[in-house]
Order: C-alpha cells, then structure tokens, then sequence
C-alpha cells in the first residue's frame, strides 16, 4: 500500500458537533482527494486538493471543508455534523494523468453520526 | 459532466468460470479508464488500467477492453477464485481545470462460488 494513513479510523459523534478527518501521505503526490462511500453511489468526490493551500469542491462539498497547510496532510472538516454524514470516508492521492493517473486510497474512516 | 453507468450490480458465479463487468461513460475527453477492486472492509486498489490509444489490455487473468466510439470499457476475469470475491468499481478519468478528475461508477459486487 501506498504511504497514506487516515486518522481517526472509527469515530461516533452527535448531530450539531464539528469533526475533522485527518489524511496523511509520505509520497509526496501533488493531488489529494477526499472521497465519501455509500451504499449504491460508488465513491463520490468531496474535495480535492492540488497543491498545498489550493483546494476546490467535488460533486457532494455541501457542509464539509478542507484545508491543506503542508504538501503531506489533508483535512476534511464536518463543521456541523449531520446524520446524512454518516458514511465511510476514503482519502486518496495522485500524481495526475502526467503521473499515470493511478489514485492510491487510504484506508477508510468510518463515521457514525447519532 | 462525466457520468459512469455499471453493471451488473451484483454478478455470481461458479469458480472457474468467467464474469464480466461492464461500464458505460458519457464524456468523449475521458482518456483513462480504472478499475478498482474493494474487499469487504477495505480499501479500493487498483487491478488493472487502459488508456484511451489502447483497445485492450491483459494482466494474467485479468483483461479490460474499451471501445471509444461507443464509449464503454469492460471487466473479464477469466478462471474465477473465491478470493476474487469483492465488490469492483470503474472509473472514468479526464484532465479538467489543472487536475485529474475521475467518475466512479456504482460498483459490481462479484461472488464467486466454490
């Protein structure tokens, strides 16, 4: 596997509370992406990142945030957790098509939201 | 924008046999095509690629097969194990604004039966 952690790796939290995702990678790839996974709709992009303090929405950004200060790290933040956050979060990382275009994923953060 | 059709949604099969999966994509820019195997509880990793200069590509038992003009690519597992047992995502993949955006579709969740 690729150099990439997520922390935490399980976590249960309580409606109206703020949560944030930590990724971490030790390839030095240039993009990072913050994914979502639920039952019936594959992975969906919630943000990316293309360079440290560059970041731009994906398809489903409504109530989260990201933030990447160092080249290695990569934060999602749920500033106002909701039940319909609840889902298995992937973090992954690229070098881009020019790199080869493989994404290397991490190995989940599971998010329960009560 | 890009929308990636998968299926079937579930696929079972005697070990030994062959199982296919097949995806459709709607945006001709699309030039890299994935495909991602995910065991229960883990991480999605790539299995094998194609590129869109390239019809068909094989990797031991493994092959993917694109056809542009109709825009779908496909999954052959020939000679299926139990441990190929896992749900399998596509993708679709196409440089946009600087970065490497990628489609998944919704998964396969393949079974394979001793």
């Amino acid at each position: 596997d690729a150099g990439i952690t997520q922390s935490p790796r399980h976590k249960v939290t309580e409606t109206g509370t703020p949560v944030t995702l930590r990724c971490h990678q030790t390839e030095n790839h240039r993009y990072m992406y913050w994914y979502r996974q639920d039952p019936g709709h594959g992975l969906r992009l919630i943000h990316y990142s293309y360079g440290v303090k560059d970041t731009d929405k994906g398809e489903v950004s409504d109530g989260y945030s990201v933030s990447r200060s160092k080249t290695e790290d990569f934060l999602l933040t749920l500033e106002s957790a909701t039940s319909s956050q609840t889902s298995v979060y992937f973090c992954a990382i690229s070098e881009g098509l020019a790199g080869g275009g493989t994404q290397y994923f991490g190995p989940g953060t599971r998010l329960l939201v009560l | 924008g890009e929308n990636v059709e998968q299926h079937p949604s579930t696929l079972s099969v005697q070990e030994g046999d062959s199982a296919v999966i097949k995806c459709t994509y709607s945006d001709s820019a699309s030039n890299y095509f994935p495909w991602y195997k995910q065991e229960l509880g883990k991480r999605p990793q790539l299995i094998i690629d194609i590129r869109s200069n390239v019809g068909e590509k094989k990797d031991q038992r493994i092959a993917v097969t694109l056809n542009k003009t109709a825009k779908h690519f496909s999954l052959h597992i020939t000679e299926t194990q139990p441990e190929d047992s896992a749900v399998y995502f596509c993708a679709a993949s196409m440089n946009s604004g600087g970065y490497q955006k990628v489609t998944f579709g919704t998964g396969t969740k393949l079974q394979v039966i001793p």
